[in-house]
């Protein structure tokens, strides 16, 4: 059964980077039918899709998050991360990292997703 | 890119059916048959439950059905049950970038 799972720390200071890991096991993500992704929910709020990497490292941004927004993927360890530059209290929200399939798109697997707080 | 545009909320009593909107534009959910819809429970993560409009994952219950007409997709839920109270969201394919959510319906079963 593939599982992801979202690490790194749950505060980060105004205009800090948040830094964020995704680690997928029961599945290898070099697949070619699938992009990796990033979406957020801040308290209360809908979700926000922030953007999806390919095993390449081909990627798409939302336009809204582009400048301060890097997704990297590591093939050797199964692992795909977030950057998010100069962050402000907006920022705050739970953090889910999710497989999306291709030929559907659709994301059908998601990790628990991780609360990251920007406060001083 | 503009979110999609659903009810804030919707409910219905136990055993009825609800429909869910979904409006965006021609360049997403009108342009392309990849509707997905999410079922979120609070404090839980979003569950595939709809994807292509109107086909089902395995071992979601059929009681769940999509549809689209024009640039409005829409999600029914019948024979409504209590554990069907979240909120939804609806996702589109677009011109411009992979994936766009609707802002999100809480459905409450009176």
């Amino acid at each position: 059964q593939l599982q992801l799972q979202e690490s790194g720390p749950g505060l980060v200071k105004p205009s800090e980077t948040l830094s964020l890991t995704c680690t997928v096991s029961g599945g290898s993500i070099s697949s070619s039918s699938y992009y990796w992704g990033w979406i957020r929910q801040p308290p209360g709020k809908g979700l926000e899709w922030i953007g999806s990497i390919y095993y390449s490292g081909s990627t798409y941004y939302n336009p809204s998050l582009k400048s301060r927004v890097t997704i990297s993927v590591d093939t050797s360890k199964n692992q795909f991360s977030l950057k998010l530059s100069s962050v402000t209290a907006a920022d705050t929200a739970v953090y889910y990292c999710a497989r999306f399939v291709v030929v559907v798109a659709a994301n059908d697997y998601w990790g628990q997703g991780t609360l990251v707080t920007v406060s001083s | 890119q503009s979110a999609l545009t659903q009810p804030a909320s919707v409910s219905g009593s136990p055993g009825q059916s609800i429909t869910i909107s979904c409006t965006g534009t021609s360049s997403d959910v009108g342009g392309y048959n990849y509707v997905s819809w999410y079922q979120q429970h609070p404090g839980k993560a979003p569950k595939l439950m709809i994807y292509e409009v109107s086909n089902r994952p395995s071992g979601v219950s059929n009681r769940f059905s999509g549809s689209k007409s024009g640039n409005t997709a829409s999600l029914t839920i019948s024979g409504l049950q209590a554990e069907d109270e979240a909120d939804y969201y609806c996702s589109s394919y677009t011109s411009s970038s992979p994936v766009v959510f609707g802002g999100g319906t809480k459905l409450t079963v009176l």
